[in-house]
């Protein structure tokens, strides 16, 4: 019974092909966010929803587009996949945005993605 | 521009001794800190924070500390035990109208002895 899912928890993909990894809270959290963990291990956030509104977006390439088809849900497609976008992504929720300052945000279990 | 640090990237301590890890900010408008602990191939699971107008939060086994002169915070666990060995991230926020996001430092891996 996960409360955060992301899948797929492994994606190996060749430069210049677009992909999607989808997330699902079952939580009933308000806010969703997208964070990315580099090979340098930095936690560093991408994208934020409020109830299917985004609210942060950190000058991230515009090949990346999070979409919110409600708030349960918030997939991240990436188009023209680059070697440098080798990472683990994370999907995390919170009941509201403020709210994860102080309660913390739940996190999913990750994705890997590899581009060869 | 590194605004929370973790400057020991690892750290070995015995079972049942106590474990301290140290994580520094540079930001002033931060006003709530947080720890996360992460096993191997698992996300990120919140443990403990504190907000700026205290020093000291306890849950359990966990103490974090704030010392916002130095701009200094940090984990206390004891008795330290084998299930702790994670890595450990700090994480702080600053208010921002709504559009508040947590800055992770990168991380201290924490391995606990038998």
């Amino acid at each position: 019974d996960t409360a955060v899912s992301q899948t797929p928890k492994y994606l190996v993909t060749q430069m210049g092909n677009d992909k999607s990894i989808k997330c699902e809270q079952n939580l009933g959290h308000d806010t969703m966010y997208w964070y990315k963990q580099d090979s340098k291990k930095f936690l560093k956030i991408m994208f934020s929803y409020n109830n299917k509104e985004l609210i942060i977006n950190e000058t991230v390439p515009n090949r990346f587009s999070p979409k919110s088809p409600d708030k349960a849900h918030l997939n991240l497609h990436i188009n023209s996949l680059e070697l440098g976008d080798s990472a683990v992504y994370f999907c995390a929720s919170s009941q509201e945005p403020g709210t994860g300052r102080d309660y913390g945000y739940t996190f999913g279990s990750g994705t890997r993605l590899t581009v060869v | 521009d590194q605004q929370v640090k973790q400057n020991s990237p690892s750290l070995s301590v015995q079972e049942g001794r106590i474990s301290i890890l140290n994580c520094d900010y540079t930001n002033s408008m931060f006003d709530y800190f947080l720890w996360y602990k992460k096993y191997p191939a698992e996300g990120p699971t919140f443990l403990i924070s504190i907000s700026s107008i205290k020093d000291k939060n306890e849950d359990g086994r966990f103490t974090v500390f704030l010392n916002k002169s130095a701009k200094h915070l940090s984990l206390h666990i004891v008795p330290s035990q084998p299930g702790d060995s994670a890595v450990y991230f700090c994480a702080a926020s600053a208010p921002n109208f709504g559009n508040e996001k947590l800055t992770f430092g990168t991380g201290t891996r924490l391995t606990i002895i038998p």
